[in-house]
């Protein structure tokens, strides 16, 4: 079983809707959770850390299920600018040395 | 917010040769730096752990000899892949963390190696 594993997708989905993209994670004792956005060719950038009461930063909604060891991101009124790969990170292990795994991406494709 | 410089961004260079990428950290001190490389389609995958003033921590299959990383002040980490070949060709990117726990990664820009 992989570590951190998401839907690869990809999402394709009009301007203005609302959209989930789901992970999980193995290991029980991570600590920190964060999504990551990647454009093509790019490097990742941060999106949002991921709280145990879940956040919000405007139209990005993240939660977290410990119980379940489940991440969510939630993008509403998606723009045309969200297209991208969205990946899923978690701290292994809890590890103080921040070392992270990464989920392979979901790709999301918003279309005029 | 946090930057960090990826030097050079892109390189193509013959089979055999050596190439060395920097990683800096430009607004805060990086204790902890990373060294990923990510192949098309796929996802980030971890090569090692660069900690300031000492030797960085590889990877299980990333072979130590090939890839040497010097980590040599808090802002700055260099990766140098020797005698490269073509199979070496991917995106290699840095990131740097103060350590502090539960803090996310910063990323470089990248570095598109290819190797003819």
């Amino acid at each position: 079983r992989k570590e951190v594993e998401q839907d690869p997708g990809p999402f394709n989905v009009p301007e203005g809707a609302t959209v989930a993209f789901n992970c999980t994670y193995s290991n029980s004792a991570s600590q920190s959770f964060f999504w990551y956005r990647q454009d093509c060719r790019k490097e990742p950038k941060l999106l949002m850390s991921v709280y145990s009461s879940g956040n919000e930063d405007g139209r990005f909604t993240a939660q977290l299920n410990r119980a379940s060891q489940y991440i969510s991101l939630l993008i509403r009124d998606s723009k045309l600018s969200d297209s991208a790969t969205y990946l899923c990170v978690v701290n292994w292990r809890g590890s103080n040395t921040g070392k992270l795994i990464f989920g392979q991406g979901t790709t999301l494709q918003v279309k005029p | 917010g946090a930057v960090v410089s990826q030097h050079p961004s892109w390189v193509i260079c013959k089979s055999g040769t050596s190439v060395k990428i920097e990683c800096r950290s430009l607004d805060f001190q990086a204790t902890t730096m990373f060294w990923y490389r990510q192949f098309p389609k796929q996802s980030l995958m971890l090569m090692a752990t660069s900690n300031e003033g000492s030797k960085a921590t590889y990877e299980q299959g990333v072979e130590k000899d090939k890839f040497l990383i010097n980590h040599a002040s808090l802002t700055l980490s260099t990766l140098t892949v020797t005698s490269a070949h073509p199979e070496d060709s991917s995106f290699y990117i840095c990131s740097a963390s103060t350590g502090a726990p539960g803090q996310p990664q910063h990323f470089g820009d990248g570095t598109r190696l290819s190797i003819l």
